[in-house]
């Protein structure tokens, strides 16, 4: 069974680009989740999906963060504008439906932002 | 709301040796469950071991256990016969039953098994 696959795996770009990752969950897992983990962390929520709905995005600085997770299955995460402090590993998971309490996560996405 | 705490410093341990982790947490909530993952530096979290909060017995899986005890509200991690590959990162995280489903982390555990 292929895991959680991210893209890219490093990523640097200067203060206010905008940036794109990309998160393809294990197949036929109805749940995606991404997490951003900051250096000496552990992960924090940014958004859960449902399917293609949103079921919790209350820690997603909406200003300069979006995703969406179009049919279901892959998902994007943007930032536009990038700040330093979003500088950190960006993780992806997924879980089957019913089986919340297993989350399989993704290798995660380096940014810097210089 | 939930909140996960990790205060050991950095653990070096001898290979073959068993290892304690601790975790403590909070919460008013009746009903939750408890994780632990383990993060090597790959980078990816992966699933250790999970402990629901009416569970009457401690979880077990293979060399991981967890030593549940619910009145203090710890969650301790044991690995048992320590390996090399068993170096990595060690989050607790937890998660109530009833309510908006997020999995909170602590701030992780770093343990190094030397030979």
């Amino acid at each position: 069974e292929a895991g959680v696959a991210q893209s890219p795996r490093y990523k640097i770009i200067e203060k206010r680009q905008s940036v794109a990752f990309w998160c393809n969950p294990i197949s036929g897992h109805a749940t995606l989740y991404w997490y951003q983990q900051i250096l000496g962390q552990g992960p924090k929520l940014l958004i859960q999906f449902q399917n293609n709905g949103v079921v919790d995005d209350s820690q997603l600085p909406k200003d300069r963060f979006s995703a969406e997770r179009l049919k279901g299955v892959d998902s994007t995460l943007k930032i536009q504008p990038a700040k330093l402090e979003d500088s950190a590993v960006y993780l992806c998971a997924s879980s089957s439906r019913g089986q919340d309490y297993e989350q399989y996560f993704g290798p995660g996405t380096r940014l810097t932002v210089t | 709301a939930q909140k996960i705490t990790q205060t050991q410093p950095g653990m070096f341990v001898q290979e073959k040796e068993a290892v304690t982790l601790d975790c403590t947490y909070d919460t008013s909530d009746p009903s939750y469950g408890l994780f632990w993952y383990k993060q090597p530096s790959s980078g990816e979290m992966i699933f250790l071991i999970y402990q629901g909060s009416y569970d009457q017995q401690n979880a077990t899986e293979g060399r991981y256990s967890l030593n549940f005890q619910k009145a203090r509200k710890s969650a301790n991690l044991v690995i048992s016969a320590s390996q090399l590959g068993d170096s990595a990162m060690y989050f607790c995280a937890m998660r109530v039953t009833y309510g908006n489903n997020r999995l909170a982390f602590g701030k992780g555990n770093q343990v190094v098994v030397i030979p």
